[in-house]
């Protein structure tokens, strides 16, 4: 079975800017949750998806949205980018039944 | 949500037996304690998961005290591969629904 894989694995944007990141869920996965995870600090959740709703939503403004399609891959959209918006995105899906299974993030810069 | 406490940094070298502490005081009842292991520029990565007593798998071993007030991260004969942060988790039965909240973790760093 295929774990999680997102994409891109880098990205520099400008602030101001919007960006996307993608990310596909590990086989027979119907969750998938995002993370924001700031230099020396632990993840924090930004929000999760099951079967294509949102149900669950940390402490991060509007300008974080996503999206979840009918085959459990996600995307998390983040406009009007801001130096501290610069990060490790990660990934996290589950099948309701275990534990989560992480990607290996995307990094991303705002200059 | 259960707020968790342990120790920034440890020390270890190979070949020793690394005990990692996490303090939940006020952990509820129907909450499971669960550790992950993360390397740099990496996600986190599920290590282990338990209610009471000991768990053991084939990476580690978790200890928790009639009161569940703490638990014990046991790492047998540690390697340098093992220099990673180690992530205290409690809460709901990890699955649908239900986010995980990190704390800042220990950073593990193990020598020769």
């Amino acid at each position: 079975e295929t774990g999680v894989t997102q994409s891109p694995t880098h990205l520099i944007k400008t602030r101001g800017q919007q960006v996307t990141l993608r990310c596909s869920s590990q086989s027979g996965h119907n969750t998938v949750s995002w993370y924001q995870q700031a230099l020396g600090q632990g993840p924090q959740f930004i929000f999760q998806y099951y079967r294509e709703e949102e149900n669950g939503r940390g402490n991060f403004p509007p300008r974080f949205s996503g999206l979840q399609f009918p085959n459990y891959s996600s995307e998390l959209n983040v406009n009007a980018l801001e130096l501290d918006d610069s990060a490790l995105y990660l990934c996290a899906s589950s099948s309701g039944t275990a534990g989560y299974t992480f990607g290996s993030g995307t990094r991303l810069t705002v200059v | 949500l259960a707020k968790t406490t342990q120790p920034i940094s440890m020390d270890s070298y190979e070949g020793q037996e690394v005990n990692i502490t996490c303090s939940h005081n006020n952990i509820a009842t129907n909450d499971y304690i669960t550790w992950y292991q993360q390397f740099p520029s990496q996600g986190p990565r599920f290590i282990i998961q338990g209610y009471k007593t000991k768990v053991t798998n084939e990476v580690a071993s978790l200890f928790i005290p009639a009161d569940r007030k703490s638990s014990t991260l046991s790492l047998p004969r540690v390697s340098l591969s093992d220099t990673a942060v180690y992530y205290c988790l409690v809460g709901g039965l990890t699955g649908g629904g239900n986010k995980l909240t990190f704390g800042t973790g220990t950073q593990l760093k193990v020598e020769l």
